[in-house]
């Protein structure tokens, strides 16, 4: 069975800092990892994807996660927060045609 | 774009009654997926779906069923609800008849209180 940790279910952020969101998966086989962010009241939307090829994955908003498998990691930064950026975020790993969602950790950026 | 529509942004129901959730998908996709999103456990999988009148077993499906009668729509029930069931719902929808790497298209949630 796949499990997701994210470390962290709190991060608070300057504005213009690095955001650093921390995920690590158990896999017996790479997975396929993904990252979506919920804005409050809304639903989840996708962020980026990890299927094969490179290892560092590019999204949208200036997003970008690094697949470690020697580390079982695959954790979302941003080199400069947003007020925007202000959000719940979920690493997720599927298999099996399943998705298995973390827990979340919430980010609040400080003006 | 994918559009992803739940019936009912916010539900109101009493212990006991049978309830059902509504999700319906525009972009023709093969899999659909209903979670519960609540606090610090972030989303758990109830059921999912990846052909019409097929249904599988998420990893909390105790106290819910479902049903897929047509490819568009995927219908969550409730069949007596109580107080643990008050909780976020979420619906999604992926491509590709069981495709690991599709990702997932959600709708806004219901949010629904159970009293």
């Amino acid at each position: 069975a796949q499990s997701v940790t994210q470390l962290g279910s709190h991060v608070s952020v300057s504005e213009g800092a690095l955001v650093l969101l921390r995920c690590n998966y158990s896999s017996s086989v790479p997975p396929y990892l993904f990252w979506y962010v919920q804005y409050p009241n809304q639903g989840l939307q996708l962020l980026l994807k990890y299927t094969t090829g490179a290892t560092l994955v590019k999204g949208i908003n200036g997003f970008e996660a690094e697949f470690k498998k020697s580390e079982t990691s695959f954790h979302l930064t941003k080199p400069s927060a947003h007020m925007s950026d202000a959000a719940e975020y979920f690493c997720a790993v599927s298999m099996d045609y399943k998705l298995s969602f973390g827990a979340g950790t919430t980010v609040t950026v400080r003006a | 774009d994918v559009k992803v529509t739940q019936s009912s942004r916010y539900l109101v129901k009493r212990t006991g009654e049978k309830v059902f959730l509504e999700c319906v998908q525009d972009m023709d996709h093969e899999n659909m997926f209903w979670y519960r999103q609540d606090p610090g456990l972030g989303l758990r999988l109830i059921y999912f779906s990846y052909d019409v009148k097929m249904k599988e077993k998420g990893d909390i499906p105790e106290g819910y069923s479902v049903s897929r009668e047509k490819k568009e729509r995927f219908s969550l029930i409730l069949e007596s609800a109580s107080t643990n069931q008050t909780s976020m719902y979420l619906c999604a929808s992926s491509f590709g008849q069981g495709a690991d790497n599709s990702p997932l298209h959600f709708g806004n949630g219901t949010r629904l209180t159970v009293t």
